[in-house]
């Protein structure tokens, strides 16, 4: 089993470039998230589902587009992406609510110039 | 609004010695408050998680304390190794909700 799984790794943007970062999983989760980790600011929301079909907004929605199509893959978009989205990504499953683990993919490294 | 709230923000520890990071919160519907580890390039793991129903659980050199009155709850990390180096998060949340408020994490660094 891969369990949580994030394409891809690495990418450059150039300012205004739009981008997807893809986000799988295999374990059969209800709930995706997606954060973003900055140096000193932790682990931020940026949108989640709980379910598919469905996604909602977490502290820091502004310039990302989300869909869960798939029950498997929660995708993360940015439209013109801006340097200030310099960031690591980390895509997150949990099975359901509550006292649940969440289950952290490697993470994407985005640079955008 | 930072939910939970850590200090410090890094540590330096000797091998052995012991790791303590704190961790308080205001939402008094919170029951449910894990720890994660994470080493650089990876991501984020559950380490451990404690409910408010005990005021202490410890899994190996791992413990969580948790105090209600203070809304406070801290990790120990006991015979601090080198291979504990890491960024540790604390977090809460509560039955049916499906969110985790993180803390803002804490570098701990174990020197030989």
């Amino acid at each position: 089993n891969a369990g949580v799984t994030q394409t891809p790794k690495f990418r450059v943007l150039k300012t205004g470039q739009s981008m997807t970062l893809l986000c799988a999983q295999d374990m059969n989760h209800e709930y995706m998230y997606w954060y973003r980790q900055d140096p000193g600011m932790g682990l931020r929301l940026i949108h989640y589902s709980v379910g598919e079909g469905t996604t909602a907004k977490g502290e820091v929605p502004d310039g990302y587009n989300v869909s869960r199509l798939k029950k498997q893959n929660f995708l993360l978009g940015l439209e013109s992406a801006a340097p200030s989205q310099t960031s690591v990504y980390f895509c997150a499953t949990q099975a359901s609510s509550g006292y649940n683990e969440q289950f952290f993919g490697p993470g994407t490294r985005l640079t955008v110039l | 609004q930072q939910q939970v709230k850590q200090s410090p923000q890094s540590l330096i520890v000797q091998k052995g010695g012991i790791s303590i990071i704190n961790c308080a919160y205001e939402n008094t519907a919170f029951d449910y408050f894990p720890w994660y580890q994470q080493f650089p390039g990876k991501g984020p793991a559950l380490l451990i998680a404690i409910r408010p129903d005990v005021s202490e659980k410890k899994e190996g050199r791992f413990t969580i304390s948790f105090n209600k009155s203070a809304k406070q709850f801290s990790l120990h990390i006991m015979d601090s190794q080198p291979g504990d180096s890491a960024t540790y998060f604390c977090a809460a949340s509560w039955q049916g909700n499906n969110r985790l408020a993180f803390g803002k994490g804490n570098q701990v660094v174990v020197i030989p």
